[in-house]
């Protein structure tokens, strides 16, 4: 079936380090790709997606490329908060319509 | 705007106990979905549901039921509580759309066994 894998579990960075969490997903066509990010005590919440190869999704400074060649749709943030500390998850929209799978997710700690 | 409400927020149970969680959402989304969350292993999908009275069971269904009577409630059952379990539950929507599927998450609830 499909899946996806996010190689990172933990990322420890200090503020403005740059940031990427490592996204690869394993799916027939053109699946839509999203990232969401979930906060202490919250449920996740939607931060961009992606549907199109060569697509790019951001929002609040994050952002992503749908790559189909290498099957991967990588978080990147050029400087980070420690506000932006939380866990994001990678979730690919399966070819049942319906069905959306996430990743295992990537705890972000940010230090001041 | 809209919300999705999950009750209880905290529910401890007893081994081989019943359990039941509720979900109300107020977007008018036709597609509801329940995940379980466990420390290092993301969201698994348990059921979810295009529509009323529809049930779809997901990779992780085995041990719970789910209820979908009306567009704006879901409901799932754990049939009998596992001694030890800890978890978080968490429902959430999402508009009828081809290729959108953006999912709108309730807050979770907590569920410990003992």
């Amino acid at each position: 079936g499909d899946s996806v894998t996010q190689t990172e579990g933990q990322v420890a960075l200090s503020e403005e380090d740059f940031l990427t969490i490592h996204c690869n997903y394993s799916a027939s066509g053109y699946p839509a790709l999203f990232w969401y990010v979930q906060y202490p005590g919250e449920g996740p919440q939607f931060l961009f997606r992606a549907s199109r190869d060569k697509e790019k999704g951001s929002s609040r400074g994050f952002e992503a490329t749908y790559d189909k060649g290498t099957t991967s749709f990588h978080l990147r943030k050029a400087s980070v908060q420690e506000s932006d500390s939380a866990v994001y998850y990678c979730a690919c929209h399966d070819t049942n319509a319906y069905k959306v799978i996430f990743g295992k997710g990537t705890h972000l700690h940010v230090l001041p | 705007g809209g919300i999705i409400t999950q009750t209880p927020k905290f529910l401890i149970g007893q081994e081989g106990q019943k359990l039941t969680l509720k979900c109300q959402q107020n977007f008018n989304h036709d597609t509801m979905y329940w995940y379980r969350q466990d420390s290092g292993k993301g969201l698994r999908l348990i059921y979810y549901s295009i529509t009323e009275n529809d049930l779809q069971k997901g990779d992780l269904s085995e041990g719970y039921d789910a209820s979908r009577e009306k567009k704006s409630s879901f409901s799932l059952t754990v049939t009998s509580a596992q001694k030890n379990e800890m978890a978080v539950f968490l429902c959430a929507s999402s508009i009828d759309r081809a290729g959108q599927n953006t999912l709108y998450f309730g807050a979770g609830t907590r569920l410990s066994v003992l």
